[in-house]
């Protein structure tokens, strides 16, 4: 079945530095890939998403990266502000059930 | 528009008890999904429902759990006899295709514990 890799589990930047978070997967088959802010107490907020036959896709400070050959994904987040704080989480997803990655602690120190 | 509605939001069960737990999807939003996130880790997929059927239960432990979504009323996720390992935050999902490009958007989750 569909394995999701996620790295780093914790990011520590500046206030305005970037971010990236990478996963991996291993079905080819996947064609759906969200990711997802989840803060504490709280469900899963989708934050932004992409499908297989797109490479790239921004909106505002948010950027998604696919490398559909490698089986890669990566989450960018540029100018960082303490509000972005919080865990993300990767998903690939095909026949609608998301496998997630393990989740990454990203912390915004003002 | 209501986002996709959990209740209880905590529910504090002794070993042997049953545990019920209810998710309203968004309006217009056919298709239910459920994950169990325990402490410090990610969500893992447990069932796929879609009105009066279940797409895919692989993710569904085997005993004592089942789960369901009715013609009318919310999708009720069961927990029978439960231990100590199901004390977890269960996470419902709705979208509103059955497609494998739907976005799922995400409940606020029931945390239940287990004495």
């Amino acid at each position: 079945g569909e394995n999701v890799e996620q790295h780093p589990s914790t990011l520590s930047v500046q206030e305005g530095d970037s971010a990236v978070i990478k996963c991996t997967y291993s079905d080819s088959a996947s064609n759906y890939f969200p990711w997802y802010k989840q803060e504490l107490g709280k469900g899963p907020q989708l934050i932004i998403d992409i499908r297989s036959n797109v490479g790239e896709k921004k909106d505002q400070r948010i950027a998604v990266t696919l490398n559909k050959t490698a089986k890669h994904f990566s989450l960018h987040i540029t100018e960082t502000q303490p509000e972005d704080s919080a865990v993300y989480f990767c998903a690939a997803s095909k026949l609608g059930k998301l496998i997630f990655g393990t989740g990454t602690r990203l912390q915004v120190f003002p | 528009n209501a986002g996709v509605m959990q209740n209880p939001r905590h529910l504090v069960r002794r070993r042997g008890q049953e545990a019920r737990l209810r998710c309203s999807p968004m309006k217009g939003h056919s298709h239910v999904y459920w994950y169990r996130q325990l402490p410090e880790e990610g969500l893992k997929f447990m069932v796929y429902l879609q009105k009066e059927n279940i797409i895919d239960e692989s993710g569904m432990p085997k005993e004592r759990f089942s789960a369901e979504f009715p013609k009318e009323g919310p999708s009720i996720l069961r927990i029978q006899q439960v231990v100590r390992g199901d004390s977890a935050a269960y996470f419902c999902a709705s979208s509103p295709l059955g497609e494998s490009y739907n976005e799922q958007f995400f409940g606020p989750g029931t945390r239940l514990t287990v004495l």
